[in-house]
């Protein structure tokens, strides 16, 4: 079955520092992969998305994400992290059957001053 | 703001009793799908719906139930509360049947309560 680790339950990073946020997941053809943020309050919204070509995908709000087969990985980086961006991030990976998305159990991000 | 709009916001009630959250849609949005978010499960995925037929489910209770009527708007029906089924309950929908075409749009959830 389909399955997604976020190994780093809460992350804290100075304003202005890059940030990496890690997902591996498991699934044995070639994965649809997904980053949401989830603010206090609100819902989910889509960072990026991966489901074929280019590894190196863009998203919203200068984030990127790389696709590594290799590793089982699709981690999420930003070069220079914002206040704004302190939130929760969640990594996701659709099922087999593409009926329904698997989200790992999230980071938090907090930034510093 | 995604254009999914869930109630209520908040809803406290006690165990043993029944409750209904609502989730209207994204214009033009056919599917629905219902997710719920705790603090030691995750967000794990109930239910889905595609033009008013049930289409996947996932890890939904047999207490629990859905639907999603003629002009797209969708109800999830939470029976016999426990305790457990404290929750942040999420509504998401899309235009597609699938979730690998598309994006999935979440509402701002209806935060469950029971006592």
């Amino acid at each position: 079955a389909q399955s997604v680790t976020q190994p780093d339950i809460h992350i804290t990073v100075s304003e202005g520092a890059s940030l990496e946020l890690r997902c591996n997941y498991s699934y044995g053809a070639t994965p649809y992969l997904f980053w949401y943020v989830q603010s206090p309050g609100q819902g989910l919204q889509l960072l990026l998305k991966y489901f074929s070509g280019d590894t190196l995908v863009q998203g919203i709000k200068g984030f990127e994400a790389e696709f590594k087969r290799s590793q089982s990985s699709f981690n999420l980086r930003k070069p220079s992290v914002h206040w704004s961006d302190a939130a929760e991030y969640f990594c996701a990976v659709a099922n087999q059957a593409g009926t329904a998305l698997i989200f790992g159990k999230g980071t938090t991000l907090s930034v510093s001053s | 703001d995604s254009g999914v709009t869930q109630t209520p916001k908040h809803l406290i009630t006690a165990t043993g009793q029944r409750v209904t959250l609502r989730c209207s849609p994204r214009s033009g949005d056919l599917s629905v799908y219902w997710y719920q978010q705790s603090l030691d499960q995750g967000l794990q995925f109930l239910i889905q719906y595609y033009n008013g037929e049930e289409r996947a489910k996932g890890n939904i209770l047999e207490r629990f139930s859905a639907q999603q009527f003629p002009d797209l708007h969708s109800e999830l029906n939470l029976s016999s509360l426990e305790l457990g089924d404290s929750a942040l309950y999420f509504c998401a929908s899309s235009v597609q049947v699938g979730v690998n075409t598309g994006e999935l749009f979440f509402g701002e959830g209806s935060r469950l309560t029971v006592l």
